[in-house]
Protein backbone atom coordinates (compact mmCIF):
# COMPACT_ATOMS: atom_id res chain seq x y z
CA UNK A 1 0.00 0.00 0.00
CA UNK A 2 1.46 3.05 -1.02
CA UNK A 3 2.18 6.17 1.59
CA UNK A 4 2.98 9.57 1.35
CA UNK A 5 4.02 10.84 4.34
CA UNK A 6 4.81 15.14 4.67
CA UNK A 7 7.17 16.83 7.07
CA UNK A 8 8.29 19.94 8.03
CA UNK A 9 7.68 23.56 10.14
CA UNK A 10 4.19 24.48 10.51
CA UNK A 11 5.69 28.48 11.40
CA UNK A 12 7.61 30.05 8.75
CA UNK A 13 8.16 34.03 8.79
CA UNK A 14 7.39 36.21 6.49
CA UNK A 15 9.98 36.46 3.63
CA UNK A 16 12.02 33.38 4.81
CA UNK A 17 11.37 30.14 2.83
CA UNK A 18 9.13 26.88 3.35
CA UNK A 19 10.42 23.67 2.84
CA UNK A 20 8.71 20.56 3.06
CA UNK A 21 9.76 16.99 2.64
CA UNK A 22 7.06 14.11 1.09
CA UNK A 23 8.59 10.49 2.18
CA UNK A 24 6.86 7.73 0.25
CA UNK A 25 6.36 4.25 0.98
CA UNK A 26 5.11 1.01 -0.55
CA UNK A 27 6.06 2.38 -4.15
CA UNK A 28 9.78 3.45 -5.43
CA UNK A 29 9.99 7.01 -6.30
CA UNK A 30 11.48 6.17 -9.36
CA UNK A 31 8.35 5.16 -10.91
CA UNK A 32 6.04 7.73 -10.92
CA UNK A 33 5.80 11.71 -11.27
CA UNK A 34 5.41 13.28 -7.71
CA UNK A 35 3.77 16.86 -7.18
CA UNK A 36 2.73 19.14 -4.65
CA UNK A 37 -0.56 20.28 -3.86
CA UNK A 38 -2.08 22.93 -2.02
CA UNK A 39 -4.91 24.44 -0.03
CA UNK A 40 -5.73 27.55 1.72
CA UNK A 41 -7.80 27.70 4.55
CA UNK A 42 -11.57 27.19 3.94
CA UNK A 43 -10.14 27.57 0.07
CA UNK A 44 -10.03 25.35 -3.30
CA UNK A 45 -6.76 23.42 -4.51
CA UNK A 46 -3.64 24.55 -6.18
CA UNK A 47 -1.56 22.36 -7.92
CA UNK A 48 2.41 23.79 -7.48
CA UNK A 49 4.55 21.54 -9.63
CA UNK A 50 5.62 18.20 -10.12
CA UNK A 51 8.87 16.49 -10.38
CA UNK A 52 9.76 13.10 -12.23
CA UNK A 53 12.73 10.99 -10.86
CA UNK A 54 15.29 12.01 -13.23
CA UNK A 55 14.85 15.74 -11.97
CA UNK A 56 12.73 17.00 -14.59
CA UNK A 57 10.41 19.49 -12.96
CA UNK A 58 7.23 21.68 -14.01
CA UNK A 59 6.22 24.74 -11.47
CA UNK A 60 3.11 26.75 -11.59
CA UNK A 61 3.48 29.60 -13.36
CA UNK A 62 1.88 31.82 -10.22
CA UNK A 63 5.29 30.49 -8.13
CA UNK A 64 7.73 29.53 -11.60
CA UNK A 65 10.01 32.27 -9.58
CA UNK A 66 9.99 31.04 -5.98
CA UNK A 67 9.40 27.24 -5.86
CA UNK A 68 11.80 24.55 -6.29
CA UNK A 69 11.21 20.81 -6.34
CA UNK A 70 13.52 18.15 -5.62
CA UNK A 71 14.39 14.56 -5.41
CA UNK A 72 16.41 12.10 -2.95
CA UNK A 73 15.94 8.64 -4.45
CA UNK A 74 18.56 7.24 -1.87
CA UNK A 75 15.62 8.21 0.81
CA UNK A 76 12.67 7.79 -1.59
CA UNK A 77 11.64 11.14 -1.12
CA UNK A 78 10.79 14.32 -2.68
CA UNK A 79 10.83 18.00 -1.11
CA UNK A 80 9.50 21.60 -1.94
CA UNK A 81 11.09 25.02 -1.08
CA UNK A 82 8.95 28.04 -1.40
CA UNK A 83 10.83 31.17 -1.09
CA UNK A 84 9.71 35.37 0.12
CA UNK A 85 6.50 33.21 1.67
CA UNK A 86 3.93 36.28 2.61
CA UNK A 87 0.41 35.59 4.57
CA UNK A 88 -1.04 34.53 1.58
CA UNK A 89 1.20 30.98 0.93
CA UNK A 90 -0.46 30.07 4.36
CA UNK A 91 -2.36 26.28 3.71
CA UNK A 92 -2.40 22.82 3.83
CA UNK A 93 0.56 21.39 1.45
CA UNK A 94 0.01 18.09 0.00
CA UNK A 95 2.29 15.91 -1.49
CA UNK A 96 0.56 13.11 -3.75
CA UNK A 97 1.78 10.59 -6.47
CA UNK A 98 1.39 11.23 -10.44
CA UNK A 99 0.94 14.42 -12.23
CA UNK A 100 -1.92 14.47 -13.43
CA UNK A 101 -3.40 11.57 -11.90
CA UNK A 102 -3.31 12.19 -8.13
CA UNK A 103 -4.10 9.03 -7.65
CA UNK A 104 -2.18 8.93 -3.92
CA UNK A 105 -2.24 11.99 -1.53
CA UNK A 106 -0.45 12.55 1.90
CA UNK A 107 -2.42 13.51 4.73
CA UNK A 108 -1.17 17.24 4.57
CA UNK A 109 0.67 19.54 6.53
CA UNK A 110 -0.64 22.80 7.42
CA UNK A 111 1.88 25.65 7.28
CA UNK A 112 1.52 29.02 8.53
CA UNK A 113 3.35 31.81 7.50
CA UNK A 114 3.38 34.37 10.59
CA UNK A 115 6.05 36.57 12.44
CA UNK B 1 -5.03 28.90 -16.88
CA UNK B 2 -7.97 26.58 -17.34
CA UNK B 3 -11.24 27.25 -15.76
CA UNK B 4 -12.99 24.68 -14.03
CA UNK B 5 -16.51 25.82 -13.29
CA UNK B 6 -18.82 23.43 -10.67
CA UNK B 7 -21.85 23.68 -10.30
CA UNK B 8 -24.61 23.40 -7.76
CA UNK B 9 -21.91 24.85 -5.27
CA UNK B 10 -23.84 23.25 -2.38
CA UNK B 11 -25.80 19.87 -2.89
CA UNK B 12 -28.51 18.73 -0.48
CA UNK B 13 -29.84 15.51 -1.45
CA UNK B 14 -31.88 12.48 0.08
CA UNK B 15 -30.55 9.22 1.53
CA UNK B 16 -31.28 6.79 -1.32
CA UNK B 17 -31.67 9.73 -4.12
CA UNK B 18 -29.71 10.14 -6.97
CA UNK B 19 -27.18 13.36 -7.16
CA UNK B 20 -25.11 15.10 -10.45
CA UNK B 21 -22.32 17.60 -10.07
CA UNK B 22 -21.66 19.77 -13.51
CA UNK B 23 -17.95 20.64 -14.48
CA UNK B 24 -17.55 22.98 -17.02
CA UNK B 25 -13.97 24.19 -18.39
CA UNK B 26 -12.69 26.68 -20.32
CA UNK B 27 -11.19 24.85 -23.18
CA UNK B 28 -11.44 21.72 -24.21
CA UNK B 29 -9.60 18.89 -21.88
CA UNK B 30 -9.24 16.55 -24.64
CA UNK B 31 -5.59 16.17 -24.91
CA UNK B 32 -3.25 15.67 -28.45
CA UNK B 33 -2.65 12.16 -27.20
CA UNK B 34 -6.44 11.47 -27.38
CA UNK B 35 -7.18 11.18 -23.63
CA UNK B 36 -9.21 13.60 -21.69
CA UNK B 37 -7.77 14.25 -18.34
CA UNK B 38 -10.77 15.39 -16.15
CA UNK B 39 -10.73 13.54 -12.73
CA UNK B 40 -13.35 14.02 -10.11
CA UNK B 41 -11.97 14.29 -6.01
CA UNK B 42 -13.77 13.66 -3.02
CA UNK B 43 -12.64 15.65 0.43
CA UNK B 44 -14.28 14.21 3.63
CA UNK B 45 -13.75 16.75 6.42
CA UNK B 46 -10.18 17.21 7.89
CA UNK B 47 -9.03 14.56 5.41
CA UNK B 48 -7.35 14.95 2.12
CA UNK B 49 -8.81 14.69 -1.36
CA UNK B 50 -9.49 11.20 -2.63
CA UNK B 51 -9.32 10.70 -6.49
CA UNK B 52 -12.24 8.91 -7.28
CA UNK B 53 -12.76 9.33 -11.15
CA UNK B 54 -9.42 9.11 -13.22
CA UNK B 55 -9.85 9.94 -17.32
CA UNK B 56 -13.24 11.12 -17.65
CA UNK B 57 -14.60 8.21 -16.50
CA UNK B 58 -12.25 5.66 -14.98
CA UNK B 59 -13.52 4.23 -11.44
CA UNK B 60 -10.66 4.23 -9.07
CA UNK B 61 -9.79 1.01 -7.07
CA UNK B 62 -12.89 0.49 -3.83
CA UNK B 63 -14.96 3.30 -5.61
CA UNK B 64 -18.62 2.10 -5.82
CA UNK B 65 -19.98 1.35 -8.90
CA UNK B 66 -22.98 4.09 -8.21
CA UNK B 67 -20.19 6.29 -9.13
CA UNK B 68 -19.76 7.39 -12.88
CA UNK B 69 -18.07 10.01 -14.45
CA UNK B 70 -19.20 11.06 -18.24
CA UNK B 71 -19.10 13.97 -20.88
CA UNK B 72 -16.86 15.35 -23.54
CA UNK B 73 -14.96 18.18 -24.78
CA UNK B 74 -15.87 21.15 -22.35
CA UNK B 75 -18.97 19.82 -20.48
CA UNK B 76 -18.71 16.91 -17.88
CA UNK B 77 -20.97 15.36 -15.37
CA UNK B 78 -20.08 13.20 -11.93
CA UNK B 79 -23.22 11.09 -11.07
CA UNK B 80 -24.43 9.20 -8.03
CA UNK B 81 -27.26 6.81 -8.61
CA UNK B 82 -28.24 6.58 -4.96
CA UNK B 83 -26.36 9.03 -2.60
CA UNK B 84 -25.52 7.01 0.93
CA UNK B 85 -24.28 8.96 4.23
CA UNK B 86 -20.45 8.41 3.43
CA UNK B 87 -20.84 10.43 0.56
CA UNK B 88 -20.93 13.48 2.27
CA UNK B 89 -17.87 15.82 1.51
CA UNK B 90 -16.57 18.65 -0.88
CA UNK B 91 -16.42 17.24 -4.44
CA UNK B 92 -13.57 18.71 -7.04
CA UNK B 93 -13.40 18.29 -10.68
CA UNK B 94 -10.02 18.63 -11.60
CA UNK B 95 -8.11 19.16 -15.33
CA UNK B 96 -4.69 17.62 -15.80
CA UNK B 97 -4.82 18.38 -19.88
CA UNK B 98 -3.48 21.61 -19.78
CA UNK B 99 -0.20 23.03 -17.24
CA UNK B 100 -1.35 24.21 -14.81
CA UNK B 101 -3.28 21.77 -13.70
CA UNK B 102 -6.53 23.30 -12.06
CA UNK B 103 -9.73 22.28 -9.90
CA UNK B 104 -12.93 23.03 -9.50
CA UNK B 105 -14.29 25.60 -6.68
CA UNK B 106 -15.99 22.14 -5.20
CA UNK B 107 -19.16 21.03 -4.71
CA UNK B 108 -20.33 20.32 -1.18
CA UNK B 109 -22.60 16.89 -1.08
CA UNK B 110 -24.42 17.35 2.38
CA UNK B 111 -27.39 15.10 3.47
CA UNK B 112 -30.96 16.41 3.75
Amino acid sequence: QVQLQESGPGLVKPSETLSLTCTVSGASITSHYWSWIRQPPGKGLEWIGYIYYTGITNYNPSLKSRVSISVDTSRNQFSMKLSSVTAADTAVYYCARGAPSGDTWGQGTLVTVSS
Amino acid sequence: DVVMAQSPLSLPVTLGQPASISCRSSQSLVHSDGNTYLNWFRQRPGQSPRRLISKLSNRDSGVPDRFSGSGSGTDFTLKISRVEAEDVGVYYCMQGTHWPYTFGQGTKLEIK
